[in-house]
């Protein structure tokens, strides 16, 4: 058990709807990534928060958008769905400890939610 | 195409070890890092390895870079049937370590 809680853990919907997936960190991480895991691209990144800020941004649909919260938590939403986004989606968190202007970021990742688009 | 490769199958007998190879592309990456996921599951880490070292050891698993070449490999000494899982290597890109992942390597270890 990693720490990192996603939920739900599994999603049925149809095409045009609108889904929010929701990530709880490791106790003290600040970072929070979200990737996506599919068939036919692999693993992608999605996008990064830090401390309840956007960091960094992939992949990223114009579609799909994110957030981090006051607590940390942090919620991937989904929306205008198409068949093509049927994948596993993962969170994982991290401390993003800053050594000598090098970030160390190992992270760690929760289960992940996986979303099926009928 | 994917940046980082990845020999997609391997098959080992139980108790051989198992080395599992990957290159990556970018030669700024601080660090590179080995994911064992099973069935139905999430991503474990297993390892990493900071660029400025060529080995890591850690029980059973060890890791070689060659940053020259940009190849990254992981053996498992003594595989066991518990092994079996797809590995995925990733290299932490950007300031900020974002992870671009291989394709995984599924490895199958058979009696």
């Amino acid at each position: 058990d990693s720490g990192v809680t996603q939920t739900p853990k599994h999603l049925i919907t149809a095409t045009g709807q609108r889904v929010t997936l929701r990530c709880s960190p490791r106790s003290g991480d600040l970072s929070v990534y979200w990737y996506q895991q599919s068939l036919d691209q692999g693993l992608q990144f999605l996008i990064q928060y830090y401390n309840g800020e956007e960091r960094a941004k992939g992949n990223i649909l114009e579609r799909f958008s994110a957030q981090q919260f006051p607590d940390l938590h942090s919620e991937l939403n989904l929306s205008s769905l198409e068949l093509g986004d049927s994948a596993l989606y993962f969170c994982a968190s991290s401390e993003s400890k800053g050594l000598a202007g090098v970030w160390e970021e190992t992270q760690y990742f929760g289960p992940g939610t996986r979303l099926l688009v009928l | 195409g994917e940046d980082v490769e990845q020999s997609l199958f391997l098959s080992v007998r139980e108790g051989d070890s198992s080395v599992i190879n990957c290159t990556y592309t970018d030669s700024s990456s601080t660090y590179l890092y080995w994911y064992k996921q099973e069935p139905g599951a999430g991503l474990q880490l297993l390892t990493y390895i900071f660029s400025n070292m060529d080995m890591k050891q850690d029980q059973r698993l060890t890791v070689l870079l060659n940053k020259k070449d940009k190849h990254l490999s992981l053996r498992i000494a003594d595989t066991q049937t518990g092994d079996s899982a797809i590995y995925f290597c990733a290299e932490g890109r950007g300031g900020y370590n974002k992870l671009i992942f291989g394709a995984g390597t599924r490895l199958a270890v058979h009696p």
